[in-house]
């Protein structure tokens, strides 16, 4: 049973324009969400996240948004750079449960110079 | 500085083999866990370690596979009788300690394809 999903297997975006990343979880005792970032032949790397007492976390181009309420959370990119081209995968974790990470099923994004 | 590493990066074998797969995390941290990835799929909890002993083991599938630390850094994990279904990417991270909200940092992953 998949807890977090991400519906858009992939997403193109002109340079320059924002992109917006959507996901959704089903277990509300995720309290604490993170993006990261995977290129081909890498690990996933860290992104950004945010905690549940927060709904908005901004670090440079990148800001993400969460929605407890709906159980959606979204990362927007701006502006986009053809950098950016790769797969992105949400991610979320319960304080009280164990360590590990619930991960979407990723959106491959393609930044178009 | 080095990062999360993992061995073999590519590692094919046939269905019914044994097969050992190696990760190195970041010196210094405590908490290591596995992670299987398969085709389309994102990341899926395997197992969990703080220092030598698995915290959390629930991600394991089935009894065939088994994962050690014995001296609280490198971690192997171990898959037995081997079978197609096996085949992903493994990837390995590691954090600090095992605080929630702690960022794992990831290794780049073993392919492991099983005939």
């Amino acid at each position: 049973d998949q807890q977090v999903k991400q519906n858009s297997p992939s997403l193109s975006v002109q340079e320059g324009r924002i992109s917006i990343l959507n996901c959704d979880y089903t277990n509300s005792m995720f309290d604490y969400f993170l993006w990261y970032k995977k290129y081909p032949a890498e690990g996933p790397t860290f992104l950004i996240s945010i905690s549940s007492i927060k709904d908005k976390n901004e670090d440079g181009r990148f800001t993400v948004f969460l929605n407890k309420s709906a159980k959606h959370l979204s990362l927007h990119i701006v502006p986009s750079q053809p950098g950016d081209s790769a797969v992105y995968f949400c991610a979320a974790s319960a304080l009280s449960g164990a360590n590990n990470l619930f991960f979407g099923t990723g959106t491959r994004l393609t930044v178009i110079p | 500085g080095a990062g999360v590493s993992q061995t073999p990066s590519n590692k094919v074998t046939e269905k019914g083999k044994y097969v050992e797969l190696r990760c190195d995390p970041i010196s210094g941290h405590t908490a290591l866990y596995w992670y299987r990835q398969s085709l389309g799929q994102g990341p899926e909890f395997l197992i969990y370690f703080q220092g030598t002993g698995a915290a959390d083991d629930s991600g394991l599938p089935n009894d065939r596979f088994f994962a050690v630390r014995p001296e609280g850094s490198v971690s192997t994990l171990k898959i037995q009788r081997t079978e197609r279904g096996d085949s992903a990417v493994y990837l390995c991270a590691s954090s600090l300690d095992g605080g929630t909200h702690n960022e794992q940092f990831f290794g780049p992953g073993t392919r492991l394809t099983v005939l």
